[in-house]
């Protein structure tokens, strides 16, 4: 029983294509996030929505747009991709909004610009 | 501007080498601070949360500590299954957006049979 699911698990492509990334959390919980891991492994906020209302939009560029759905999906819409996109992204979610909340984290999508 | 710093960088332990992994922190207004473990190619795994100076948390081998600036993450007696990335983070107190977590660059252990 996955709990918090992401597909694809790799994505190779190239520079300027558009790509879309899925997570589906089956935990029953109000809110999801995005974090991206970059080469040297530092682990960052992108988005988070509650109930499908977007809350943080860390300083993202324009070209990432994050959409749900539902509660229970949040997917994230890459266009014009760049070398520097090259990451791995993690989708997490947690029961409700409140600090404090655990959150948990899916098995992340291993993304390569070429 | 919330900053977690994690130390060591990377740390090798024998099996059975008990040892300490650090995590300095600077927050306005601390929420939580959560401990993860993350292996190689997956995503984080939580461990512990720790809310309030001096709670302790256990779980196995593990037990997590926090100060007013500080938490350590002890391991007893550490095995090779051990062997992983341990990342710390916290949330501060002040919204919005405090719900992000704010993470370190991790701490790398191994452990050697």
């Amino acid at each position: 029983d996955t709990a918090v699911s992401q597909t694809p698990k790799y994505l190779v492509t190239q520079m300027g294509n558009d790509k879309s990334i899925k997570c589906e959390q089956n935990l029953g919980h109000d809110t999801m996030y995005w974090y991206k891991q970059d080469s040297k492994k530092f682990l960052k906020i992108m988005f988070s929505y509650n109930n499908k209302e977007l809350i943080i939009n860390e300083t993202v560029p324009n070209r990432f747009s994050p959409k749900s759905p539902d509660k229970a999906h949040l997917n994230l819409h890459i266009n014009s991709l760049e070398l520097g996109d090259s990451a791995v992204y993690f989708c997490a979610s947690s029961q409700t909004l409140r600090v404090g909340e655990t959150q948990y984290f899916g098995p992340g999508t291993r993304l390569l610009v070429l | 501007e919330d900053q977690v710093t994690q130390s060591p960088e990377a740390l090798r332990l024998q099996e059975g080498e008990s040892s300490s992994l650090n995590c300095s922190y600077t927050v306005s207004g601390l929420r939580g601070l959560f401990w993860y473990r993350q292996d190689p190619g997956k995503g984080p795994e939580f461990l512990f949360t720790l809310y309030s100076a001096g709670e302790e948390k256990e779980k196995e081998r593990l037990k997590a500590t926090l100060t007013k600036k500080e938490s350590f993450l002890h391991i007893t007696a550490p095995k090779p299954e051990d062997s992983a990335t341990y990342l710390c983070a916290v949330q501060a107190s002040v919204p919005p957006g405090s719900e992000k977590l704010v993470f370190g660059k991790g701490t790398k252990l191994t452990v050697n049979p």
